[in-house]
């Protein structure tokens, strides 16, 4: 059974920092890996989506890469801002097609 | 606008007063899925559909019931609601094709029962 594993859980950073969040996942026979915000009680936010034959897609300050190799994904975010605190989710789909989820990397950005 | 919409938003409801929480996509998704999100424990599965008249469970589907008569409409039926299925609630869709995949989610549906 496929487990998604988020590090760190929680993450409080000053402002304009670039951060690397972490995903990693035991079964590398994915289908797609996709990661999600979250604020805090709202519904999740599709950030990027990269399917298993990409290497990383990009969104504006965000960049997701993706190893199936080794089983990790990272979400690089440039120049942090207040605005980007929230959960960060990643979430990875298999054979099966079911996504699973990890249990997410709360981060907090400080003016 | 591609979007998942989930009613009620919010509900307060009764010990084993039936309730239904509708989930309806615009996208023409195969896959749709109920998901519950608890403080410390994520987001867990209680049942999803590959399409329609295909349903199957999820990690938590006790105390829960759902169906698929229409590809557009995955509602959620809790029969005698119990007071530890007081949770947030989200539905999410997405398409099975090739080089698809992304899930969209609703804003989700707080729920308290007392």
């Amino acid at each position: 059974k496929q487990e998604v594993t988020q590090i760190p859980a929680a993450l409080s950073v000053p402002e304009g920092e670039n951060l690397v969040l972490n995903c990693s996942f035991t079964d590398s026979a994915i289908y797609n890996l996709q990661w999600f915000r979250q604020d805090p009680g709202k519904g999740l936010t599709s950030l990027l989506l990269i399917q298993s034959s990409q290497r990383e897609q990009t969104s504006g300050r965000l960049n997701a890469s993706l190893d199936k190799s080794s089983g990790r994904s990272t979400l690089y975010i440039a120049a942090s801002q207040p605005g980007d605190s929230a959960t960060y989710l990643c979430a990875v789909s298999g054979g099966s097609y079911i996504p699973t989820f990890g249990r997410g990397t709360s981060l907090i950005v400080h003016p | 606008e591609a979007q998942v919409t989930q009613n009620p938003r919010y509900l307060i409801t009764v010990t084993g007063k039936k309730l239904t929480v509708t989930c309806s996509q615009n996208m023409n998704h195969e896959y749709m899925s109920w998901y519950r999100q608890d403080p410390g424990l994520g987001l867990r599965q209680i049942y999803y559909s590959m399409n329609v008249e295909v349903t199957d469970k999820g990690d938590v589907p006790e105390g829960y019931k759902v169906s698929r008569k229409e590809k557009r409409n995955f509602p959620l039926i809790l029969e005698s609601p119990s007071p530890n299925q007081t949770s947030l609630y989200f539905c999410a869709s997405s398409s099975t094709r090739v080089g698809a995949g992304e899930l969209f989610f609703g804003e989700g549906s707080r729920l308290t029962v007392l």
